[in-house]
């Protein structure tokens, strides 16, 4: 399969536990986007990627959370500290590096993480 | 700031019953309109992109419409693996953030 994939697909936590989550993007992507999603409402901007510079971060993103993308590859996303308000899908995506078109999102299934 | 509203929240139709979902949208200097599908516990699948006012897009049983403020879904007889959340999202000129909408829920009743 050459799509997004994310793990772990599932994961509960303890409220104040660290947690952390990999992407993998279609491997000709060089934009990776994490978003957020909660139950009834769509997608939320985290942050953004371009290679492995970090090119934007909602200004919402707590500094709890923070990302990576070393050597413009895979991506990691950290939560320190988890909090209940933390539980959520966190998705995320690529897109093709060039400007043709409005570079269409490619979703991977998502991590679902659930603080108690 | 750009903002995506979707109507109705909810949508239950039977199977063959024909219907439209709406996206409203407001903009600065529109990039692009995309359609997703979204089933439940799974990430949102690409459907669509919409560029300028008076395109449209087809699929199967689907086909998205755009003006100037807002898109519609338009669902022809669905089927009830049509059954799915259609989100709406936004991408501006300036900026590479997607500004999503809440999302429809439809239900296709066989």
């Amino acid at each position: 399969d050459t799509g997004v994939s994310q793990d772990p697909r599932h994961k509960i936590t303890k409220r104040g536990q660290n947690v952390t989550f990999r992407c993998d993007p279609i491997s000709e992507h060089n934009r990776l986007y994490w978003y957020r999603q909660t139950l009834g409402q769509g997608p939320e901007f985290l942050t953004y990627f371009q290679n492995e510079a970090q090119l934007e971060k909602s200004r919402l993103l707590s500094d709890r959370f923070s990302a990576e993308r070393p050597k413009g590859s895979f991506s990691t996303l950290e939560i320190q500290r988890t909090e209940q308000g933390d539980s959520a899908m966190y998705l995320c995506a690529s897109s093709p590096g060039t400007d043709r078109g409005a570079g269409e999102l490619f979703f991977g299934e998502g991590s679902r993480l659930t603080v108690l | 700031e750009d903002q995506v509203t979707q109507s109705p929240e909810a949508l239950r139709l039977q199977e063959g019953e024909s219907s439209s979902l709406n996206c409203s949208y407001t903009v600065s200097g529109l990039r692009g309109l995309f359609w997703y599908r979204q089933d439940p516990g799974k990430g949102p699948e690409f459907l669509f992109t919409l560029y300028s006012a008076g395109e449209e897009k087809e699929k199967e049983r689907l086909k998205a419409t755009l003006t100037k403020k807002e898109s519609f879904l338009h669902i022809t007889a669905p089927k009830p693996e049509d059954s799915a959340t259609y989100l709406c999202a936004v991408r501006d000129n300036y900026g590479q953030n997607f500004v999503f909408g809440p999302g429809t829920r439809l239900s296709v009743l066989p």
